[in-house]
């Protein structure tokens, strides 16, 4: 089955301890992206990539890392989690680097608390 | 300004009627123009995309484009419950970041 899958889907934790949101594509995408949302400010694009080794922030991208040493995996980093990054992250990927408007496939979600 | 705005709701709609979501997008240069449904708790689910001026139809939905305006919008007609949902309107210009309005909740009463 083609999806997008995220972990973990529930994460609580405490300020300043890092952590990892796994992302990962079976598709054989080349464009994978990451998205959080909160309520009234819809999805906001955090970073994305256009392929192996190659990534890009998107609208706001201060706190965060990504990495993209695999086609098929968008690992998303906190180094310092801060109770303002507490909201709904969103994976998503598309099969085309070109910049034509294929549709992006969501993960679903990975609800995370920074107390 | 938004770069993409949307009424946030709630839309009201009673089972049968036409819902109608509008969105507006600040960027000339917006070239793809997406409609995404989302139940609450869920991700983001495509349900239309549209490049060019004028309407595209399927099935109950119906997606409009009018780019001197930079307005596009979805209509729902015989609106289900089903229907009940946040309705999100994204806007590519072409490369290979995607904008995302706020979504309109629209609410069909049975």
């Amino acid at each position: 089955e083609a999806q997008v899958t995220q972990n973990p889907r529930y994460l609580i934790t405490v300020t300043g301890k890092k952590l990892t949101v796994t992302c990962s594509q079976n598709m054989n995408h080349e464009y994978m992206s990451w998205y959080r949302q909160d309520p009234g400010l819809g999805l906001r694009q955090i970073y994305y990539s256009m392929n192996v080794e190659v990534t890009d922030k998107g609208d706001v991208p201060e706190g965060y890392k990504v990495s993209r040493k695999e086609k098929r995996n968008f690992p998303l980093i906190l180094e310092s989690p801060s109770p303002n990054q507490t909201s709904l992250y969103f994976c998503a990927s598309r099969p085309s680097t070109s910049g034509s408007p294929d549709t992006q496939y969501f993960g679903p979600g990975t609800r995370l608390t920074v107390l | 300004q938004k770069e993409v705005e949307q009424n946030s709701g709630p839309l009201s709609v009673p089972e049968g009627a036409i819902a109608s979501l509008n969105c507006t997008y600040s960027d000339r240069g917006s070239q793809s123009f997406f409609w995404y449904r989302q139940y609450s708790g869920k991700s983001p689910e495509l349900i239309m995309f549209i490049y060019s001026n004028g309407d595209k139809e399927d099935g109950r939905f119906t997606a409009q484009l009018n780019k001197a305006s930079q307005y596009v919008s979805l209509l729902i007609r015989d609106s289900q419950p089903s229907d009940s949902a946040t309705y999100l309107c994204a806007v590519t210009n072409g490369g290979f970041k995607t904008i995302f309005g706020a979504g309109t909740r629209l609410f069909v009463k049975a």
